[in-house]
């Protein structure tokens, strides 16, 4: 889930677990949700998106839940590997055209081998 | 193919001094963002272009001045550093249509002001 101040939180998993990482999103209005990934001393990386008018997507390995209900969305990461190991944003875009995206607190994901 | 490129990738500063972070993207992407991240925090919008001479402001632009002049750069001005402006600084470009979600981030300038 979110946080706020210096205190991420930590999922830590073992290698070939399924992983599931929350967050709760503050704007009803918001066209599209999306989920990136940042890797220690880097910046994020895109991993997967979600329209507003779709409950479930599929990529590679991940699967992104939106539940409009309760303003939640998760990602799931299957056969959780090392090189997951990273820490996990959820973002909405915001404003006219979407043009403007803002981000969760983050998530740490610790892989465990 | 580059991507998205930083200029500098760590830099210090002293109160009141200024100084211009560089952003270049060679995918010829319209929309370019800045972004700093704090410890323990996501990345909070400064400004945002949709293209070359439109700039916007976002969450946080209050101490930085931004400017496109061309489709490739959007370098992001300090005019007079706080200490409270020592972050890490992103930016990030994207394209249109299909991929417009997918924002390309650079590696980041680390910034501190002292």
């Amino acid at each position: 889930g979110e946080s706020v101040g210096l205190h991420l939180p930590t999922l830590s998993v073992q290698e070939g677990d399924n992983s599931i990482i929350n967050c709760a999103y503050s704007n009803s209005a918001s066209d599209y949700f999306i989920w990136y990934k940042q890797e220690s001393g880097k910046g994020p990386q895109f991993i997967i998106d979600i329209r507003s008018n779709m409950d479930k997507r599929q990529g590679q390995r991940v699967t992104v839940l939106l539940n409009k209900t309760v303003k939640h969305l998760s990602l799931q990461i299957a056969a959780t590997q090392p090189g997951d190991s990273a820490v996990y944003f959820c973002a909405e875009t915001m404003g006219e055209y979407g043009n403007k995206l803002v981000f969760g607190a983050g998530t740490i994901l610790r892989v465990k081998s | 193919n580059a991507g998205v490129t930083q200029t500098p990738k760590f830099q210090v500063l002293k109160t009141g001094q200024s100084m211009t972070l560089q952003c270049a993207q060679d995918m010829n992407h319209e929309y370019m963002s800045w972004y700093r991240q704090d410890p323990g925090m996501g990345l909070r919008l400064i400004h945002y272009s949709v293209g070359a001479g439109i700039t916007d402001q976002g969450e946080v632009p209050n101490g930085y001045n931004v400017s496109r002049s061309t489709t490739e750069d959007f370098p992001l001005r300090l005019l007079s550093a706080v200490p409270s402006q020592t972050s890490v600084y992103f930016c990030a470009s994207r394209g249109r249509g299909v991929a417009k979600n997918i924002q390309y981030f650079g590696a980041g300038t680390r910034l501190s002001v002292l």
